[in-house]
């Protein structure tokens, strides 16, 4: 069974400064990979995805993803982070191998906190 | 506005009763599904649809019911509440089968169970 690994539970970056999250997958075949973001109180909102291609994958918000095969990564990024980039960040892969189902399978999410 | 549409918001329980949680998308999705949040464990998906008429098992179906009898609506019911299933739902909508079109989330719904 596939699995998705977010090995930060929190990080803490300042207002301005690089950011980078980290997302570690286990698929059998080639994935589909997925970035959301969750703000308090909200549901998900998609960042970005990758399907086949280019590597380097752009989406909203000024982030960007890197599509790493041989190290099973698709780490997120953004140059210069703003206060309202503090939320809950999850990276997904999928589609869900269980049983024939369909959907996607998460990791357990990155808690990003701004440093004014 | 165009999108999904979870009530309600906050619900509190007692063990034992039974309730439904309703979700309506109004963006013409043949792909519905439910997940449940809960804290430290991401996102898990409990049932899905594909198309009125049409449901499946997820990763954690037990103790939940669906039903999808017109394309807007997926109703995720709890026949006997338990504590275990205290969390926070999200409903989830897409263009078609296959997560490559992407997921249109709901606000999600919070259900306490006491």
């Amino acid at each position: 069974a596939q699995s998705v690994t977010q090995p930060d539970i929190h990080i803490t970056v300042s207002e301005g400064a690089s950011l980078e999250l980290r997302c570690n997958y286990s698929y059998g075949a080639t994935p589909y990979l997925f970035w959301y973001v969750q703000s308090p109180g909200q549901g998900l909102q998609l960042l970005l995805k990758y399907f086949s291609g280019d590597t380097l994958v752009q989406g909203i918000k000024g982030f960007e993803a890197e599509f790493k095969r041989s190290q099973s990564s698709f780490n997120l990024r953004k140059p210069s982070v703003h206060w309202s980039d503090a939320a809950e960040y999850f990276c997904a892969v999928g589609p869900y191998s269980g049983g024939g189902a369909d959907g996607l399978t998460f990791g357990k999410g990155t808690h990003l906190i701004i440093q004014p | 506005n165009a999108g999904v549409t979870q009530t309600p918001k906050f619900q509190v329980l007692k063990t034992g009763q039974s309730m439904t949680l309703q979700c309506a998308q109004d963006m013409n999705h043949e792909y519905m599904s439910w997940y449940r949040q809960d804290p430290g464990m991401g996102l898990r998906l409990i049932h899905y649809s594909v198309g009125a008429g049409i449901t499946d098992q997820g990763e954690v179906p037990n103790g939940y019911n669906v039903s999808r009898s017109t394309t807007e609506d997926f109703p995720l019911r709890l026949l006997s509440a338990a504590p275990s299933q205290t969390s926070v739902y999200f409903c989830a909508s897409s263009y078609s089968r296959g997560v490559g079109y992407g997921y249109t989330f709901g606000s999600g719904t919070r259900l306490t169970v006491v």
